[in-house]
């Protein structure tokens, strides 16, 4: 088990282009969750997947955003026309569907600079 | 409809004296309670959870966190602050279905020598 793995760890990018994002969850765990911290302030929920399923999805999930979790493995969190206000720490979580291991397991985050 | 506020924003204390960081949640449902710490530069670390069992909840580091449904209150304390404890910490309530994790603002601790 090595933990909740996401790629990039860092992406400065220009405003207007595409940037995607990629998560491992810990293998078998069949939730995953996207979040987006911004300085000084708690993490924000985006996305939430149960397999290959997105079941929820923030009001705060613009048209530009994007996810997919395609075999219900990893997952790609897609970015389009990028803006400064998108620049955050974007982060992933996993948990599995079980009674008795219901917290989220967060990886270490991608940050986005959009400049 | 689920939230957290975290009283406080910042908390200061003396190395060795005792910690209290303030959470108040709002849940349709039973939740689920949550402590994470987040070191800088670090992932978000689980602290301790409540899910409907022990309403005295022991973590790692020794921290311990009570539910108190009546005053709709989870707050984190530690009898005796280490250098080490300093980083923020976030309440996060979690409704039944765990279909996703709402946090609070967040409480920076600093630890003094």
């Amino acid at each position: 088990d090595t933990g909740v793995s996401q790629d990039p760890r860092h992406k400065i990018t220009k405003r207007g282009q595409n940037v995607t994002f990629r998560c491992d969850p810990i293998s078998e765990h069949n939730r995953l969750y996207w979040y987006r911290q911004t300085l000084g302030q708690g993490p924000e929920f985006l996305t939430y997947f149960q397999n290959e399923a997105q079941l929820e999805k923030s009001r705060l999930l613009s048209d530009r955003f994007s996810a997919e979790r395609p075999k219900g493995s990893f997952s790609t969190l897609e970015i389009q026309r990028t803006e400064q206000g998108d620049s955050a720490m974007y982060l992933c979580a996993s948990s599995h569907s079980s009674r008795m291991n219901t917290e989220a397991f967060f990886g270490q985050g991608t940050r986005l600079t959009v400049v | 409809a689920q939230s957290v506020t975290q009283l406080d924003s910042h908390v200061s204390v003396s190395e060795g004296t005792p910690v209290l960081l303030r959470c108040n949640y709002s849940s349709s449902y039973s939740p689920s309670l949550f402590w994470y710490v987040q070191h800088p530069n670090k992932g978000l670390q689980l602290l301790l959870k409540y899910t409907s069992a022990a309403t005295l909840v022991k973590g790692i580091n020794g921290f311990e966190a009570e539910f108190k449904k009546s005053e709709t209150s989870f707050h984190l304390t530690k009898p005796s602050a280490h250098m080490s404890d300093a980083a923020e910490y976030f309440c996060v309530v979690s409704p039944y279905n765990f279909n996703k994790f709402y946090f609070g603002s967040g409480t920076k601790l600093n630890v003094k020598p």
